[in-house]
């Protein structure tokens, strides 16, 4: 079993409506959580840092964490064609310095018009 | 801020051959820089951890001896792919850590997409 769990997609939306993203995780240890949006052939770019449970929001962007449940998502509201991308999550712990981050596998979103 | 730039950005060797790529923190510095490889419809997999001055960690089944990375300086850290062969082509990853607050987060490079033929 891998340490965190991603459904690759494709995922598929209409322009306008609200995404819901989704990684599950197996380590308890881990306590930062983080969402990445990467387009194609490029690096991940930072969109979402959240420590322990709760909810934070950006914007469109709203993260939450369930630490009971092991479960975090990233919610896009009024979604645009220019969302289309693969969106990763990560997690660490404190492991290595809290240096070392562990990543799903990425979900790839098109947002159609 | 925070911005972390990649050289080349794509690169074709011939199997044998090594290839260098860099890796540069541009506005901050970044005593621990790391370099990850992402195989196509894959995820990020951490290759090793970089520190500025010493040696590089090397993650589980990671040669180190094929993937050398030197950090010579905060803002420079390089991985050399020694004796490239076509199952080492991929999308190689780096990212820093800005040092100057309490911040660990990491900020990724572009990306260099090597192809061995």
């Amino acid at each position: 079993q891998k340490e965190v769990e991603q459904d690759p997609g494709p995922l598929s939306v209409p322009e306008g409506a609200i995404v819901s993203l989704n990684c599950t995780y197996s380590n308890s240890a881990f306590q930062y959580f983080m969402w990445y949006r990467q387009y194609s052939r490029k690096g991940p770019e930072l969109l979402m840092y959240t420590y322990s449970s709760g909810n934070k929001e950006d914007g469109r962007f709203t993260a939450q964490v369930d630490k009971s449940s092991k479960y975090i998502s990233l919610f896009i509201r009024d979604s645009q064609p220019s969302d289309s991308a693969t969106y990763l999550c990560a997690m660490r712990g404190l492991e290595g310095g809290g240096n070392k981050l562990t990543f799903g596998t990425g979900t790839q979103l098109k947002v159609e018009l | 801020g925070a911005v972390v730039s990649q050289h080349p950005s794509w690169v074709i060797c011939k199997s044998g051959t090594s290839v260098k790529i860099e890796c540069r923190s541009l506005d901050f510095q970044a005593t621990t820089m790391f370099w990850y490889r992402q195989f196509p419809k894959q995820s990020l997999m951490l290759m090793a951890t970089s520190n500025e001055g010493s040696k590089a960690t090397y993650e589980q089944g990671v040669e180190k001896d094929k993937f050398l990375i030197n950090h010579a300086s905060l803002t420079l850290s390089t991985l050399t792919v020694t004796s490239a062969h076509p199952e080492d082509s991929s999308f190689y990853i780096c990212s820093a850590r800005d040092t100057r607050g309490l911040s660990y987060e990491q900020y990724f490079g572009p990306g260099t997409r090597l192809t061995v033929t």
